[in-house]
């Protein structure tokens, strides 16, 4: 099982700054990688896939980059609604689909 | 558009059983597996099961296998998860999610939570 982890747990930022979230994969996943971002008490909602293509209807300044087994979610200019916990996620090899645990990102 | 919509969740005793059901609509949804996925209280979140488009594979998660079955209709657009032996630790928020060619999920539902507790 590839195993999928975080950094960091939590992040404060300011409104209007650039937030650099990581995720690392215990083995390589080539760029198989999605990114979701979760509101309370909401459900998850697809960012990112193949390590850099913005899903439908997601904001430009998001990007993801990376391949192997560092990777990186960048939001270039926090916005109020960005505010959420988000996972990266592996679909190289399945199954299991591994999470990471998320990183919270919170106003400062 | 694309939705999901799950239903059945609710409190039950360790050892019981529960069905839960999602209801799907907006696409073609025999062209499409389907995940679910639970989230436990203030945790992350943990893939647990994946049924192929036509119901001919099926994956599960470790800590649910051969105690949870996937099932789905496509005539009714529905999925299932038929969820016996239930523990504490499956207390979570269950959600279905449309699986984008065994890759990412690229739709979800809005949850339904499952209490186990005596």
């Amino acid at each position: 099982e590839i195993v999928m982890t975080q950094s960091p747990a939590t992040l404060s930022v300011s409104p209007g700054d650039r937030a650099t979230l990581s995720c690392r994969a215990s083995q390589s996943v080539s760029t198989s990688l999605a990114w979701y971002q979760q509101k309370p008490g909401q459900a998850p909602r697809l960012l990112i896939y193949g390590t850099s293509t913005r899903a439908t209807g997601i904001p430009a300044r998001f990007s993801g980059s990376g391949s192997g087994t560092e990777f990186t979610l960048t939001i270039s200019s926090l916005q109020s609604e960005d505010f959420a916990v988000y996972y990266c996620q592996q679909y190289y090899d399945w199954p299991p689909w591994t999470f990471g645990q998320g990183t919270k990102v919170e106003i400062k | 558009q694309v939705q999901l919509v799950e239903s059945g969740g609710g409190v039950v005793q360790p050892g019981r059983s529960l069905r839960l059901s999602c209801a799907a609509s907006g696409f073609t949804f025999g062209g499409y597996g389907v995940h679910w996925v639970r989230q436990a209280p203030g945790k992350g979140l943990e893939w647990v099961a994946l049924i192929s488009y036509d119901g001919s594979n099926k994956y599960y998660a470790d800590s649910v296998k051969g105690r949870f079955t996937i099932s789905r209709d496509n005539l009714k657009n529905t999925l299932y998860l038929q969820m016996n032996s239930l523990r504490a630790e499956d207390t979570a928020v269950y959600f279905c999610a449309r699986g984008f060619q065994l890759e990412r999920l690229d739709y979800w539902g809005q949850g339904t939570l499952v209490t186990v507790s005596s």
